[in-house]
């Protein structure tokens, strides 16, 4: 079956810019996590949804970042006045399972975001 | 809460070389271990998992055994191909829902 998707794959902005990345989950999956990744680290959680409602969102840097989930699939990370700093690579996981700690996150292939 | 280290990298190796990548850990409990591997131009994917103590969690040749008495979770194969090139993360799951926490990654580059 389909895999998590996420658009687009690559998104050039300018310093200022608003920008919004989607994640298509698989299909079924309760849990999604969106995760950033920065040149040569490792992933860094962001935000977690059970279904519709944000579940856990101590990962966004600040109040310039926002996700929605409005119908328990479909995801959109929204970022507001984008900052130079902000440039990395945005992962989306699903996971079948809501919650537990050893269920599979499947991840897609990101969205590498630059901003000049 | 909880963290991981990971030996850093680049890795480099002759095919058929023996493989390990150490991670280590701190965590409250023992939640569930996992490595991660990202093949060039691919997404993330997971390599193998372990759930309790002393579990040994393995796929395609590669190993890591759940050792408490030393908050180790390191990665082994015993003979390394060229496809093996690639970065992988070890991580554990931090909280209630799920979410993971990586260590910054180690490059393994296989030369034949």
């Amino acid at each position: 079956g389909a895999g998590v998707s996420q658009t687009p794959s690559n998104k050039v902005t300018e310093k200022g810019k608003y920008v919004e990345l989607r994640c298509d989950p698989i299909s079924g999956h309760t849990a999604l996590y969106w995760y950033r990744q920065s040149l040569g680290q490792g992933p860094e959680f962001l935000i977690y949804f059970q279904g519709t409602g944000a579940a856990d969102d101590s990962g966004l840097p600040n109040d310039r970042f926002f996700a929605v989930r409005p119908e328990g699939s479909v995801s959109t990370l929204k970022i507001q006045r984008t900052e130079r700093g902000d440039s990395a690579v945005y992962l989306c996981a699903s996971s079948r399972i809501a919650g537990g700690d050893h269920y599979e996150q499947f991840f897609g292939p990101g969205t590498r975001l630059t901003v000049l | 809460g909880n963290s991981v280290t990971q030996m850093e990298g680049p890795v480099t190796l002759s095919e058929e070389a023996f493989l390990t990548i150490n991670c280590t850990y701190t965590a409250t409990g023992y939640p569930s271990l996992f490595w991660y591997v990202q093949y060039p131009g691919e997404g993330l994917q997971l390599l193998l998992k372990a759930t309790k103590a002393d579990d040994k969690g393995s796929n395609k040749g590669f190993e890591a055994t759940y050792r408490k008495e030393t908050t180790s979770f390191h990665l082994e194969k015993g003979s390394v191909q060229v496809s093996d090139s690639a970065v992988y993360f070890c991580a554990l799951p931090s909280g209630n829902t799920g979410k993971l926490i990586f260590g910054q990654g180690t490059t393994l580059q296989v030369k034949p």
